[in-house]
């Protein structure tokens, strides 16, 4: 079936750092692709998505490309702030939408 | 915020006992799913609905049960809860405008002791 492989960590960064979070994909047909944040005591809320090949998704300076070619969605910031720190998961849906399959989540903590 | 509850928020129970977990949305959202989130899995689905009355099981669905009387209502039961169902459940709606957008309630921490 659909999977998701994402790097799992623990990453920790200096404020300022680039952050980049891999995550690739296995799937049958057109998915979309997903990145959500969780921060401590929350839930999941959606960060960014891109529903087709060469699609780039961003949001509060974070961004991802979908590359059907390496089958990856890998998350990107240029300056991370502390405000950053939680856990990243990349997520992939069918086009039905019902059947959204997850990475493990990656934990980031940003120190000042 | 797309309105949703859940209750309890954290329960400590017994292996073999019965648990009910509830999921309150309040916008009318006719999808809905049920979540756990176990370290190194992410999140695995478990049960969903499509309506009242309409199910469909997920990933892990062995052990548990759902039900959906009221649009608004989605039940999750564990019908004799084991401590391999120690978890953290999570809620989500399916958004009204786009349809592979899920949104998330705040989770249930379950401990089976």
């Amino acid at each position: 079936g659909d999977s998701v492989t994402q790097m799992e960590g623990p990453v920790t960064l200096s404020e300022e750092a680039c952050l980049t979070i891999n995550c690739t994909y296995t799937a049958t047909g057109y998915p979309s692709l997903f990145w959500y944040v969780q921060y401590p005591g929350e839930g999941l809320q959606l960060l960014l998505k891109a529903t087709k090949a060469d699609d780039k998704g961003s949001n509060k300076g974070f961004e991802a490309t979908y590359r059907k070619e390496t089958t990856s969605f890998h998350l990107e910031k240029g300056s991370v702030q502390v405000s950053d720190s939680a856990v990243y998961f990349c997520a992939l849906s069918d086009q039905l939408g019902n059947d959204m399959r997850f990475g493990a989540g990656t934990r980031l903590t940003v120190k000042p | 915020d797309a309105g949703i509850t859940q209750s309890p928020r954290h329960k400590v129970t017994e292996t073999g006992t019965p648990v009910t977990l509830r999921c309150h949305q309040t916008e009318n959202h006719r999808y809905m799913y049920w979540y756990r989130q176990d370290p190194g899995h992410g999140l695995r689905l478990i049960h969903y609905s499509y309506g009242v009355k309409d199910t469909d099981k997920g990933e892990v669905s062995d052990g548990y049960s759902v039900s959906r009387s009221k649009t608004e209502d989605f039940l999750l039961t564990l019908e004799s809860a084991t401590s391999s169902q120690t978890s953290v459940y999570f809620c989500a709606i399916r958004s009204a405008v786009s349809y592979n957008e899920q949104f998330f309630g705040p989770g249930t921490r379950l401990t089976v002791l």
